[in-house]
């Protein structure tokens, strides 16, 4: 079985600075894919980021970018030139290539931009 | 519309009674899920369709539990003989086709008082 995990519940950043939110995975697969989502006041859930485990090029979409070490089941995000619109909760999350689509999301860290 | 359509955006029932959640995915795409989010915490997995049949439904956590689409389009989660422990944001996404961006729907905030 897949497990996301996220071990920073909370975090903060000052304005315009950069913050990096850790996620960890434990597969056993060879081929899947790995998302940041980013899930404001809300509730609707907004894709940020997607990386595909073949590529070994790390995902990088304006301001987001990842940190993929697949051998250390790694994938962190970085944030930077923290905006206060970037305050929400970010979730991890792992799909397996080819199956049904299901994400296996982490527990979340909440994100507190500051003025 | 434009994008996944949840209704209703919250709902309060009293225990023991049954409540139906209703998802409209974004036109034309296959697939559908359902997640649950306790308050604090991450999505859970509840079930997937393609097209109208529910290949997963290994997340569904009782036989209170179920869901149906129609078609591609509207799907129904009913939480029969609801329970205070059901008390979540159920969360509805669609997606084009398998391996593809899942794009969510607002939820629907349940509370079981």
């Amino acid at each position: 079985a897949q497990t996301v995990t996220q071990s920073q519940p909370e975090m903060s950043v000052q304005e315009a600075e950069t913050v990096t939110l850790s996620c960890t995975y434990d597969t056993s697969e060879s081929n899947y894919y790995l998302f940041w989502y980013k899930q404001p006041p809300s509730r609707q859930m907004i894709l940020v980021i997607r990386q595909e485990a073949y590529k070994q090029q790390n995902a990088t979409e304006n301001r987001f970018s990842v940190n993929f070490q697949k051998a250390a089941k790694s994938f962190s995000l970085k944030i930077s030139d923290s905006q206060l619109g970037d305050t929400a909760m970010y979730f991890c999350a792992f799909m397996l290539s080819g199956n049904t689509g299901k994400l296996i999301f982490g527990q979340g860290t909440t994100l507190q931009v500051k003025p | 519309g434009a994008g996944v359509s949840q209704s209703p955006s919250n709902k309060v029932t009293e225990k023991g009674k049954d409540v139906e959640l209703r998802c409209d995915p974004i036109s034309g795409h296959t697939a559908l899920y359902w997640y649950r989010q306790r308050l604090g915490q991450g999505l859970e997995f509840l079930i997937y369709f393609q097209g109208n049949s529910a290949p997963d439904k290994s997340g569904l956590p009782s036989d209170r539990f179920s869901a149906e689409r129609t078609g591609e389009s509207v799907s129904t989660l009913t939480i029969q003989r609801t329970q205070q422990e059901d008390s979540a944001v159920y969360l509805c996404a669609s997606s084009p086709q398998l391996n593809t961006e899942a794009f969510f729907g607002q939820g629907t905030r349940l509370t079981v008082v």
